[in-house]
């Protein structure tokens, strides 16, 4: 089956750095990539979607700023978090999607980004 | 705006008992309705959508447009269902998924 992986899958930073998060589809080419935000014991928001070698749709209230997303090729997403703050702490979750499978999302593990 | 709906954040049964996880969706065209699950440290992973019409691991969902909802059924639960279950929708022809809060299943011996 498909797989998507994610590196690193935690991550600690200093408040005021910034993190790379990638999210990698390993064995098929991803149209499109999606990434998620998950606070403890609550549901995934997504905060936007990426078609490769076009810029970002964010969803409303997110920061594109803030949240850089990259998408440069089929197989490769990177969601920077700039200016990393305690608040920023959370799990990120990326998704690829492909054409011919309708709308069928593959998930990678996640990232846990702690901002101290 | 599409809204999915799950009324319970835990859901407790016995083993072998019957399991009805909720579904409601807000949508003004055609959707397209899925479950996810996500085991203890592991990945969201589809369990299935509504378009195939298929039983995976003993699960079955409905679509419901008069009562708009797609609940999750399994006559007799078993210990390695419990886990976290998200309801999904989407727009057909579109890639975009809206989720549920999620219910979470546990399933005692």
């Amino acid at each position: 089956g498909a797989v998507v992986s994610q590196h690193p899958s935690w991550v600690i930073c200093k408040s005021g750095t910034s993190v790379k998060i990638e999210c990698r589809s390993l064995d098929f080419q991803a149209t499109t990539m999606f990434w998620y935000r998950q606070f403890p014991k609550q549901s995934l928001m997504l905060m936007a979607t990426s078609n490769e070698g076009s810029k970002a749709t964010y969803e409303q209230g997110v920061e594109k700023d803030k949240f850089l997303i990259n998408h440069a090729s089929l197989t490769l997403s990177t969601l920077t978090v700039t200016s990393a703050h305690p608040e920023d702490s959370s799990f990120y979750i990326c998704s690829a999607g492909t054409k011919g499978v309708h709308n069928e999302q593959f998930f990678g593990p996640g990232t846990r980004l702690t901002v101290l | 705006a599409q809204r999915v709906t799950q009324p319970e954040k835990l859901l407790s049964v016995f083993k072998g008992a019957p399991v009805e996880l909720k579904c409601n969706y807000s949508y003004s065209g055609s959707p397209e309705l899925f479950w996810y699950v996500q085991y203890s440290r592991q990945r969201l992973q589809l369990l299935l959508r509504h378009i195939s019409r298929e039983s995976i691991k003993g699960f079955t969902a409905d679509l419901n447009k008069g009562e708009t909802s797609f609940h999750l059924k399994k006559p007799f639960a078993q210990e390695e269902d419990s886990a976290m279950y998200y309801c999904a929708l989407s727009g057909v022809g579109y890639s975009t998924l809206t989720f549920g809060k999620g219910t979470m299943l546990l399933v005692s011996p």
